[in-house]
């Protein structure tokens, strides 16, 4: 079946530590999206990417990193310069960089990024 | 003014009941728009799209009003298994970046 694989589900990260969420897709999707949602709030986006080799910051890329070195993977790199970084991280495709009628996004199951 | 606005709710209604909700954006050039389900603790599922016509899904009927600038979700004869937050998304199709969450308004359904 295809779909989008997140990993891990759960992550711990030490303060001043750099972790790594991992996105796969097999749906042939283009493009790529990771997203960060807080209790009570709207997903905000952190990057996208529409192509292999480019991708574009979101509106909080601030202590992000990302690279799409292949279209099936996107992972996400949580830097120490990212000073509030608990938080649910959900990562989507879609078909293109524009969802529109009748095809949205695809979302994995996110990863629990809590620092200790 | 946030870009896409939605009742936080929680809205509590009993099984079998009719409940609607609606999400208001502020922007007029906003193209396409969608209703997702996001359960407890779990990532958000396309619940469905928003036709300009609008559209019906056995319990499920989406509205738009472009001129109030407002999308709405209608579900008749509600089961205990929509108990769920339900988000507004809106995308102005200019950009990727200009797709926008709201923050989701929270129902729970009773026996």
């Amino acid at each position: 079946d295809g779909g989008i694989t997140q990993s891990p589900k759960y992550l711990f990260r030490k303060e001043g530590q750099n972790v790594t969420l991992s996105c796969e897709q097999n749906l042939n999707h283009d493009a790529m999206y990771w997203y960060r949602q807080d209790p009570g709030q709207g997903l905000r986006l952190i990057y996208y990417s529409q192509i292999v080799n480019d991708f574009q910051k979101g509106d909080i890329a601030e202590g992000y990193s990302v690279s799409r070195e292949k279209k099936e993977s996107f992972p996400l790199t949580v830097t120490s310069a990212q000073k509030n970084p608990t938080a649910f991280y959900l990562c989507a495709s879609s078909l293109s960089g524009h969802p529109r009628e009748g095809y949205g996004y695809t979302f994995g199951s996110g990863t629990r990024l809590t620092v200790v | 003014r946030k870009e896409v606005e939605q009742d936080p709710g929680p809205f509590n209604v009993p099984e079998g009941a009719t409940v609607a909700f609606n999400c208001t954006y502020s922007n007029s050039a906003s193209q396409s728009f969608f209703w997702y389900r996001q359960d407890c603790r779990k990532e958000p599922k396309l619940l469905m799209s928003v036709y300009s016509s609008g559209n019906e899904d056995g319990r499920f009927t989406a509205q738009l009003n472009r001129a109030s600038q407002y999308i709405s979700l209608l579900i008749r004869d509600s089961k205990l298994s929509d108990s769920a937050t339900y988000l507004c998304v809106v995308n102005m199709k200019s950009s990727a970046s200009k797709i926008i969450f709201g923050s989701g308004t929270r129902l729970s359904i009773r026996p």
